[in-house]
């Protein structure tokens, strides 16, 4: 069975400071690996995923995330937080299949919190 | 570019009244598509999904039921509303096939209130 961790209920940091946002999964196989965001009162939106190659992936608003294989890890990091930046993130998990059609498996979400 | 809608954006409902909800996808053709329940901004639950016309698959048991009767449509539906269905609804869809590497995409709820 697929599953995601993530460990924090809530972060809090500084603006301008690095951010974190901890995620762990557990999946028997290769996994493909997403991140979103949702604001207050709108749906989730897609940050950046890793599918294979380079540990570290690139997505939207200046996120990164480094998929670990050896820690089942897949943090999401910024290097200067923004106040905007305050949100709910999710980590989502699937295991390549032949026909691709399941749906993703979700973390229970971490709210995060930049501080002026 | 593809795009989804649902709607209503907001909705209150007496107890024990019917309920449809509405998810559209534009700009892509056999999408697989999505319906789930997120409780006080937290998790999210997912309720069905559907690979295709008519094909649903149900993850709960619940007093909800899901309809797929067009290629981009898909409802969520209620005969009797119960207290505990209050929450954000929200809809997904992804491409089909692929190996599974595409994200879910996802329209901007429909936020129920029981009363």
């Amino acid at each position: 069975a697929q599953s995601v961790a993530q460990p924090e209920d809530q972060v809090n940091v500084a603006e301008g400071n690095p951010l974190t946002v901890k995620c762990t999964y557990s999946v028997s196989g290769n996994p493909y690996l997403f991140w979103y965001v949702q604001y207050p009162n709108r749906g989730l939106q897609f940050l950046l995923k890793y599918i294979t190659g380079d540990n570290l992936v690139k997505g939207s608003y200046g996120f990164e995330a480094e998929f670990n294989k050896s820690q089942t890890s897949f943090h999401l990091k910024k290097p200067s937080a923004l106040v905007s930046d305050s949100a709910l993130y999710f980590c989502a998990v699937r295991v390549p299949f032949l026909s691709g059609n399941t749906p993703l498996v979700f973390g229970k979400g971490t709210r995060l919190s930049v501080i002026a | 570019s593809q795009t989804i809608h649902q709607w209503p954006a907001t909705l209150v409902q007496p107890v024990g009244s019917p309920l449809s909800l509405e998810c559209t996808v534009e700009g892509t053709s056999n999408p697989n598509l999505y319906w789930y329940r997120q409780a006080a901004g937290r998790g999210l639950q997912l309720l069905f999904y559907s690979v295709g016309i008519g094909q649903i698959s149900s993850e709960v048991p619940q007093n909800l039921s899901a309809s797929r009767p067009q290629d981009r449509q898909f409802i969520l539906s209620s005969k009797k509303l119960l207290l505990s269905d209050s929450g954000f609804y929200l809809c997904a869809w992804s491409i089909r096939g692929r190996g599974g590497n595409q994200p879910q995409h996802f329209g901007d709820g429909t936020r129920l209130s029981i009363l």
